[in-house]
């Protein structure tokens, strides 16, 4: 299984500001997924990424809100862009490999915007 | 488009009982399903994934199956502890990687 980091674990914003999240394993991974996780909801898949291609989002949203890098195998960045209130929310990172299916996750981000 | 759904929302239970959580999805073409854990504010645990090839796994206290004609998963947990308090979620996977979640049981195990 994969270990997976997340920094930072939490975060208190202002609303109209911006907010990146970093996403590390300890293995080089080809899929990681980033979610969201509404308060008292289940988890929303926000968005695919791939190392050398753009993220594919889902329905919902947009790269000009959440933006996304994948610089390597092992690294992946979420920005919370132009944030407000409704942004509050726990962000998760995850991997998984194309035909395991299995899939691990980070232990989040827990972001609030006042 | 799939959708998976879970019952109860809720459930407390005393210590020692055996309990079973239901899962259901509406596209029977899954291509994997999972079982998580999550405590408050936390990430989510992996507990079991039954492959569209499998009918059921088993860790510890815990055992999953798969009913893909019924479109049900159950997770049976076998001498509930209060440390199995916690939020347990299904995802289930139609034959690409993305998960699709459910909304989850929150379970509490009183001492």
């Amino acid at each position: 299984s994969a270990v997976i980091s997340q920094k930072p674990s939490r975060d208190i914003c202002q609303r109209g500001t911006s907010l990146t999240i970093q996403c590390q394993v300890d293995s080089q991974v080809t899929m990681m997924f980033w979610y969201r996780q509404q308060p008292g909801q289940s988890l929303t898949l926000i968005a695919t990424a791939n190392q050398g291609s753009e993220a594919t989002y889902e329905s919902g949203f947009v790269i000009d809100k959440f933006p996304i890098s994948r610089p390597n195998l092992t690294f992946s960045t979420l920005t919370v862009s132009n944030m407000s209130p409704e942004d509050s929310s726990i962000y998760l990172c995850s991997v998984g490999e194309i035909g395991l299916g299995e899939q691990y996750f980070g232990p989040g981000t827990r972001l609030t915007v006042t | 488009k799939q959708e998976v759904t879970q019952i109860p929302a809720a459930l407390s239970v005393p210590e020692g009982e055996n309990l079973v959580l239901n899962c259901s999805f509406t596209d029977s073409a899954i291509y994997n399903l999972q079982w998580f854990r999550q405590d408050p504010g936390k990430g989510l645990t992996s507990l079991l994934l039954i492959q569209s090839s499998q009918r059921e796994q088993t860790s510890g206290r815990l055992n999953a199956s798969l009913d893909k004609s019924s479109g049900r998963s159950t997770l049976y947990i076998a001498a509930s502890q209060p440390g199995d308090s916690a939020t347990y979620l299904c995802a289930a996977t139609s034959g690409t990687y993305k998960y699709i979640f459910g909304t989850g049981t929150r379970l509490k195990v009183l001492a």
